[in-house]
């Protein structure tokens, strides 16, 4: 069985530039959800979703968006990126749903300069 | 609004003495709590669950609904032991509110 992978592992951007970070589910989990860790805190619930809809969305702004596909891999986008959203990205994928225990990626180390 | 706090951001212990990691909560309704393990240069795991009242690696948790805590125990602390532990709630709402986490607490276990 396939661990949850994400990549890249390191990102550099700019202020104002826009990202996309990409997540591999676990082998047929249907629920994946991202979360944002900034350094010395614990990680942030931005959005969660379920079978190809977003179906639960955390304390971010709109600027933070997210994808499922049909394989139920997963991308997140951020635009006109702030230097605040330097963080570690953690994906986080679940066998039966959004209630079932979530088993976490390595997540996306994204500095913005 | 839902809220984990663990009031310790570091605790130091001696292997073989008695550890508790402190965790408490505020939630409206009925959350489900857990604790969450990264060891060094390790992802994020899953250690407990409240509902499935289970013991892993020797770590027990109470959910304690009048303290509003779900604190964290071991007996006899092991040297692999160490490791940053986080506390963590979701809601009644079936989990699609996420999970809400502690800032998390670095245990170091001494020899």
């Amino acid at each position: 069985e396939t661990g949850v992978t994400q990549s890249p592992t390191h990102l550099i951007k700019t202020r104002g530039q826009q990202v996309t970070l990409r997540c591999s589910s676990q082998s047929g989990h249907n629920t994946v959800s991202w979360y944002q860790q900034a350094l010395g805190q614990g990680p942030q619930f931005i959005f969660q979703y379920y079978r190809e809809e977003e179906n639960g969305r955390g304390n971010f702004p709109p600027r933070f968006s997210g994808l499922q596909f049909p394989n139920y891999s997963s991308e997140l986008n951020v635009n006109a990126l702030e230097l605040d959203d330097s963080a570690l990205y953690l994906c986080a994928s679940s066998l039966t749903g959004p209630g079932d225990t979530q088993y976490f990626g390595p997540g996306t180390r994204l500095t913005v300069l | 609004a839902q809220r984990v706090t663990q009031p310790e951001k570091l605790l130091s212990v001696f292997k073989g003495a008695p550890v508790e990691l402190k965790c408490n909560y505020s939630y409206s309704g009925s959350p489900e709590l857990f604790w969450y393990v990264q060891y060094s240069r390790q992802r994020l795991q899953l250690l407990l669950r409240h509902i499935s009242r289970e013991s892993i690696k020797g770590f027990t948790a109470d959910l304690n609904k009048g303290e509003t805590s779900f604190h964290l125990k071991k007996p006899f602390a092991q040297e692999e032991d160490s490791a940053m532990y986080y506390c963590a709630l979701t809601g009644s709402g079936g989990g699609a509110d996420g999970l809400t986490f502690g800032k998390g607490t670095h245990l170091i276990i001494q020899p």
